[in-house]
């Protein structure tokens, strides 16, 4: 009865490779989002996807992809990883308001993360 | 533009003894305000939330949160820390209306000495 999963827990890659963490709710949400989590404890959203469309992208370089096959799915793809990608990346959804977009009342659920370690 | 300061990146106190957390907000608009635990190698989970509301908040695991507007504040507390409470809590902000994008605070590390 996991709320957020993501898979893999941990990945360990070598500089260069191109690698993928796939992220799924049960919720019923209809936003989710990508978190990069720095050495530092630092959390910063890269993007957010309501109802399969894009509607925050940070200022994440375009090594990093994301592609949401439905609402429950939220995919991060990375090219050519950099050591500098080494993080913990957590996947959060969260309801929509009544306007249909996502309300800011609304908490977000996170996922357990994914350790990322490139060498 | 919003923004969230933790005031101390570490905090230790005693088993049973009373946990201060301190956040300070920046918002042009009517923020709502979040705290979030992540206990080690864990994921986040929401303590508790500020939407309007009452002021005071009450969250779980004996957890609360007061809003004050004039000192543009939203600090947690606790009224006995217990071993199980060392993790890392996070204050969040995000605007009410518009962009509904969290904003985290640094962190702040409660350590809980017995």
């Amino acid at each position: 009865d996991t709320a957020v999963s993501q898979t893999p827990k941990y990945l360990v890659t070598q500089m260069g490779n191109d690698k993928s963490i796939k992220c799924e709710q049960n919720l019923g949400h209809d936003t989710m989002y990508w978190y990069k989590q720095d050495s530092k404890k630092f959390l910063k959203i890269m993007f957010s996807y309501n109802n399969k469309e894009l509607i925050i992208n940070e200022t994440v370089p375009n090594r990093f992809s994301p592609k949401s096959p439905d609402k429950a799915h939220l995919n991060l793809h990375i090219n050519s990883l950099e050591l500098g990608d080494s993080a913990v990346y957590f996947c959060a959804s969260s309801r929509e308001g009544l306007a249909g977009a996502p309300f800011s009342y609304n908490e977000q659920f996170f996922g357990p993360g994914t350790r990322l370690t490139v060498l | 533009a919003q923004s969230v300061t933790q005031l101390d990146s570490h905090v230790s106190v005693s088993e049973g003894t009373p946990v201060l957390l301190r956040c300070n907000y920046s918002s042009s608009y009517s923020p709502s305000l979040f705290w979030y635990v992540q206990h080690p190698n864990k994921g986040l989970q929401l303590l508790l939330k500020y939407t309007s509301a009452a002021t005071l908040v009450k969250g779980i695991n004996g957890f609360e949160a007061e809003f004050k507007k004039s000192e543009t504040s939203f600090h947690l507390t606790k009224p006995s820390a217990h071993m199980s409470d060392a993790a890392e809590y996070f204050c969040v902000v995000t605007l009410t209306s518009g962009t509904y994008k969290y904003i985290f605070g640094t962190g702040t590390r409660l350590k809980v000495l017995a």
